[in-house]
């Protein structure tokens, strides 16, 4: 799995509060992404870090923002929430060994937040 | 900018019957294609995967997918699916940005086995 854990799994929220997601690996890789998922649109990439403190908008990064401290760790923050941000949140890492970056993404378990 | 098409939102097959999923990719220049599945409440896992090389590639589970350049397209196909097949399969294409590789995801494909 690896080593890709998410938190919370689940959140409900109210629109207008700020929501973090936080998205951890164990295993330093430097490559590290957000997706979200909905019915009819599969998986499209709202962020992503390239390295610390290196990130980079996606195609759906409107109303959201990330940070990334320090390797292990890349958080999403909905600033405030709305109901469109109703989803299922993934976080993905690209494996890298010895400085190479393999081609394929893992994915975390997902986070399932509802915003009423 | 890239794009892919699974024409197929959801298919149903009988157990023991092959299956091919469509995939339809945009993209301008050798595509890094994917293909995924997700069984109902779990996160997503990595079937197979085309770079280069030998356009027919086999995966896990007992997948395969084609590549066809001249139709842009990247098939997925089992001889024999079972019932523990069923799940929602997303095909993907790989962008490469600042060393990091942006996926663009189909809308996927539900498959229904029936018994």
């Amino acid at each position: 799995d690896a080593g890709i854990t998410q938190s919370p799994r689940h959140k409900v929220t109210e629109t207008g509060t700020p929501v973090t997601l936080r998205c951890h690996q164990t295993e330093n890789h430097r490559y590290m992404y957000w997706y979200r998922q909905d019915p009819g649109h599969g998986l499209r990439l709202i962020h992503y870090s390239y390295g610390v403190k290196d990130t980079d908008k996606g195609e759906v990064s409107d109303g959201y923002s990330v940070s990334r401290s320090k390797t292990e760790d890349f958080l999403l923050t909905l600033e405030s929430a709305t109901s469109s941000q109703t989803s299922v949140y993934f976080c993905a890492i690209s494996l890298t060994s010895g400085g190479a970056t393999y081609n394929e993404q893992f994915f975390g378990p997902g986070t399932r937040l509802t915003v009423l | 900018a890239q794009s892919v098409t699974q024409p197929d939102i959801h298919i149903t097959v009988s157990e023991g019957a092959s299956l091919e999923l469509r995939c339809n990719y945009s993209y301008g220049a050798t595509p890094y294609l994917f293909w995924y599945v997700q069984s109902p409440g779990q996160g997503l896992q990595l079937l197979l995967k085309y770079f280069s090389g030998d356009t027919l590639v086999q995966g896990i589970k007992g997948f395969e997918a084609e590549f066809k350049r001249s139709q842009s397209s990247f098939n997925l196909r089992k001889p024999s699916v079972h019932w523990s097949d069923a799940a929602e399969y997303f095909c993907a294409v790989g962008e490469w940005a600042q060393g990091a590789q942006k996926l663009v995801f189909g809308q996927g494909t539900r498959l229904t086995i029936n018994p």
